[in-house]
């Protein structure tokens, strides 16, 4: 079956714009997570959706927000970019329920965000 | 913040050699993963222990986990070219699907 697909790959941005990621996830899997990862800081979780609620959120600003489609597709937004939100953006998915007793993440590629 | 420190940050063995990566986390967990990444790719997940296994094997890995200690270690035998990657553990805790805590990562070079 195909896999966690993650668009655009690469991307650029100057300060204060705004960007929008999107992850399609595995056929079946409900849950969708977001990572940043940069090299100072490593993998920081954003959120998890989960039939298009928001089940958990991780240290943020405002700023990075994200939804889920009722396909369980997933997009994020960041608005007003910063030099620092240049990162590694990955996407992972998952069943997202009990049935497994375990929360096993397949990920995307990632989208590379580069902000100038 | 991370979750958990990761020991050591940096590895280089050759081919046919042991690695050996080590683990904390601090608070209480449901299960402990180890995930490779190569080079700036998405994660890939190699194996799972539950907070109440000790050891688990899977190919050339073996993965222990000491809840006591709040430790965990990967072992790769017969190292290969192919294995050289970032190596992450990652922290599952209960009911908090999706949300996994990430250590700093080890990085392993493979000489062929």
């Amino acid at each position: 079956k195909a896999g966690v697909t993650q668009t655009p790959r690469y991307l650029i941005k100057t300060r204060g714009q705004q960007v929008t990621l999107s992850c399609s996830p595995i056929s079946g899997h409900r849950s969708v997570s977001w990572y940043q990862q940069t090299p100072g800081q490593g993998l920081q979780f954003l959120f998890e959706y989960f039939s298009e609620t928001q089940r958990n959120k991780g240290n943020f600003p405002g700023r990075f927000s994200g939804r889920q489609f009722s396909n369980s597709r997933s997009e994020m937004n960041v608005s007003t970019l910063e030099l620092g939100d240049s990162a590694l953006y990955l996407c992972a998915s998952s069943l997202g329920t009990t049935l497994s007793g375990a929360n096993v993440l397949t990920f995307g590629a990632g989208s590379r965000l580069t902000v100038l | 913040s991370q979750q958990g420190e990761e020991d050591p940050q940096a590895l280089s063995i050759q081919e046919g050699e042991n690695a050996t990566m080590n683990c904390s986390y601090k608070t209480s967990i449901n299960n402990l993963q180890w995930y490779r990444q190569n080079s700036g790719r998405g994660l890939v997940h190699l194996i799972l222990i539950r907070s109440n296994e000790r050891e688990k094997h899977s190919g050339r890995l073996r993965v222990t986990l000491d809840t006591s200690k709040k430790s965990s270690s990967l072992l790769i035998t017969a190292s290969r070219a192919a294995d050289t990657a970032s190596y992450f553990c990652a922290s599952g805790l209960t009911d908090s699907w999706g949300k996994l805590q990430f250590g700093a990562g080890t990085q392993v070079v493979v000489t062929p």
